[in-house]
């Protein structure tokens, strides 16, 4: 159970277009995602919390406007890399948490990432 | 201001050999703990977690962690390691907002 399926796991792209990257929570609803960058060898930094319904918040220093998120519904939510660049590239991953289980003690379920690479 | 640190950037052990991942966390209140491992190109994959009640918490694929509240440290633990446990290995802390705070991240290599 807890499985959450992200998609694509591959991108090459050209420099000035737009990525969607998709999140799936495959066998239960979740009312918050999250997303995720990581740079090689370093930790994951979190880019911002997806809310069903509502906005997305950004982490300090995310441009919204460069990452759109869209939650519009329990089991997905959608991270749009817009215009994207070189600089861009990365390893994108995503992360839920079972509505049934909102609570500090539940564990996130992880997607198996999106490696985003930008010519 | 919540925390958690990896001090090791690599762990090497011997197959067969006990292994150690080392953890410790700052928090003001009672921690939730979580180990996850990351193996490449992959996304994480949760082994345990403590919330609360015994210090030592059993885990996935033979994994466990010992919660030590006077070191605030939780250290990743297991009895004999395999070549297919090598990875990388995220200690994380339940924040505000239902965040999690990840520590840097240590890569355990098991040779045979």
């Amino acid at each position: 159970g807890a499985v959450v399926s992200q998609h694509p796991s591959w991108v090459i792209c050209k420099s000035g277009t737009s990525v969607k990257i998709e999140c799936r929570s495959l066998d239960f609803q979740a009312t918050t995602m999250f997303w995720y960058r990581q740079f090689p060898k370093q930790s994951l930094m979190l880019m911002a919390t997806s809310n069903e319904g509502s906005k997305a918040t950004y982490e300090q220093g995310v441009e919204k406007d460069k990452f759109l998120i869209n939650h519009a519904s329990l089991t997905l939510s959608t991270l749009t890399v817009t215009s994207a660049h070189p600089e861009d590239s990365s390893f994108y991953i995503c992360s839920a948490r079972d509505l049934i289980g909102t609570g500090q003690d539940q564990p996130q379920h992880f997607g198996d990432g999106t490696r985003l690479s930008i010519l | 201001a919540q925390s958690v640190a990896q001090p090791e950037d690599q762990v090497n052990v011997a197959e067969g050999n006990p292994l150690t991942v080392k953890c410790t966390y700052s928090v003001s209140g009672n921690p939730y703990l979580f180990w996850y491992v990351q193996y490449p190109n992959r996304g994480l994959q949760f082994l345990l977690k403590y919330i609360t009640g015994d210090n030592l918490v059993k885990g996935s694929y033979g994994f466990e962690a010992e919660f030590n509240k006077s070191q605030t440290s939780f250290h990743l633990k297991k009895p004999s390691a395999l070549v297919s446990d090598s990875a990388l290995y995220f200690c994380a802390l339940s924040g505000g907002y239902n965040k999690l705070i990840f520590g840097a991240g240590t890569r355990l290599a098991v040779h045979p």
